[in-house]
């Protein structure tokens, strides 16, 4: 089955700098690649996605890059600010439907410093 | 657009009663609803795969017996939590994914129930 990693576990960023979150998935045949902002208490909440035959989306302060051949993606924050603390989850998934589960990373605990 | 939610959105209980927890889709249908487990600081765990109208699907390891899933209608699925013990205290959570209608990947995470089994 798929098998997704993401790095850094933590990561603490001083206010108004980037921040980059990395996974890696294993199976070649994923093809849709949600992020996920978690924040304490709460459930997850969808704050972009890629598709495979997209190299990179942008959303405001918000991007994800995906590099299919090597098989990972990343999510970047700029301009960071405090409340873009949280839990993030990088996820990957067969696609094509409904009924596909998700794969999830373990999760980065971003920490933005005032 | 998009919302899910769960109710309750916190429960405690005593060990060996039964709890359950609902989940809607409030402004979409979803044929296929997803049930996960999170412990803290962990990533989330799917328990099982709930589709409309017919049984669900359960990951290895989740006993169905304990973990009871229906799904009745397009907004609306339950799992509940058979003879509950300190051990099923967790963070539980679902999604949905809007369908039939639309053929589309996302997934729509509601707020989460905190059980506590006392």
């Amino acid at each position: 089955g798929e098998n997704v990693e993401q790095h850094p576990s933590t990561l603490s960023v001083q206010e108004g700098d980037s921040a980059v979150i990395k996974c890696t998935y294993s199976d070649s045949a994923s093809n849709y690649f949600p992020w996920y902002k978690q924040e304490l208490g709460k459930g997850p909440q969808l704050i972009i996605d890629i598709r495979s035959n997209v190299g990179e989306k942008k959303d405001q302060r918000i991007a994800v890059t995906l590099n299919k051949t090597a098989k990972h993606f990343s999510l970047h924050i700029t301009e960071t600010q405090p409340e873009d603390s949280a839990v993030y989850f990088c996820a990957a998934t067969l696609g094509g439907g409904n009924f596909n589960k998700f794969y999830f990373g373990s999760g980065t605990k971003l920490n933005v410093k005032p | 657009g998009a919302v899910v939610s769960q109710h309750p959105s916190w429960v405690i209980c005593k060990s060996g009663t039964s709890v359950k927890i609902e989940c809607r889709s409030l402004d979409f249908q979803a044929t296929t609803m997803f049930w996960y487990r999170q412990f803290p600081k962990q990533s989330l765990m799917l328990m099982a795969t709930s589709n409309e109208g017919s049984k669900a699907t359960y990951e290895q390891g989740v006993e169905k017996d304990k973990f009871l899933i229906n799904h009745a209608s397009l907004t609306l699925s339950t799992l509940t939590v058979t003879s509950a013990h300190p051990e099923d205290s967790s963070f539980y959570i679902c999604s949905a994914n809007p369908g039939p209608s639309i053929i589309t990947d996302t997934q729509y995470f509601g707020p989460g129930t905190r059980l506590t089994v006392l």
